[in-house]
């Protein structure tokens, strides 16, 4: 129930093109789910995060859409570019457990030019 | 502003020894949390520190612990090392509210021999 499911393993998408990695839950206590970007031999940075009270949360390329009912969310990249290739990872949280993130297993994004 | 700061960068240990990593926060984070990412695993939550105190705990052997300074800095400590504690270790920091985002360092890399 602590699962946090991410798909696909791995995506390659045309420049130019929208990259989507989605992502399911089942713990519906889960309030707060971030998207992290993590390039090589880098920490993961936080892209976007949205909360259930919204279904979409978009900042410049990135959109987020978020499904209540079907406990999933998902991350569009529009226009991808070459320096979008990297890996993605879903991850949720609860309440004060914010800072206790469950991360999905990770999306590696590859952008063709 | 100064990003989360992970030292050392590598670290290669011995079966058996025992291993402190170190972290520093961003300035007037009073929050710090770390992470093991493995190939196999993904990103699992160790342990959360707040104000010196374990807030949040994850799933992992007593062999894993960690503490937190007055100055918000924190380590964490493995002992009796396993080749399966071989991992990149991240610390991130946040101001420790629900939602705070958190903020990685570039982590550990600890290998087990």
């Amino acid at each position: 129930q602590q699962q946090v499911k991410q798909s696909p393993q791995s995506l390659i998408v045309q420049k130019g093109g929208i990259s989507i990695i989605n992502c399911a839950y089942e713990n519906t206590a889960f309030d707060y789910f971030p998207w992290y970007q993590q390039f090589p031999g880098k920490g993961p940075a936080l892209l976007i995060a949205i909360r259930p009270d919204v279904s979409e949360k978009k900042e410049g390329r990135f959109t987020i859409s978020f499904n209540k009912s079907a406990k999933q969310f998902s991350l569009h990249i529009m226009d991808s570019q070459p320096g979008d290739s990297a890996t993605y990872f879903c991850a949720a949280s609860w309440g004060q457990g914010a800072q206790k993130l469950v991360f999905g297993q990770g999306t590696r994004l590859t952008i063709n030019p | 502003k100064a990003g989360v700061t992970q030292t050392p960068r590598y670290l290669i240990k011995t079966r058996g020894q025992q291993v402190t990593l170190s972290c520093s926060p961003i300035s007037g984070h009073r929050s710090v949390s770390w992470y093991q990412q493995t190939p196999g695993q993904g990103l699992q939550f160790l342990f959360e520190y707040f104000s010196e105190t374990q807030r949040n705990k994850g799933n992992f052997p007593g062999r894993f612990s960690g503490r937190q300074f007055s100055n918000s800095r924190s380590e964490m400590n493995v002992s009796t090392l396993e080749l399966g504690d071989s991992a990149l270790y991240l610390c991130a920091s946040s101001r420790g509210q629900g939602g705070s985002p958190l903020h990685f360092g570039n982590g550990t890399r600890l290998t087990v021999t």
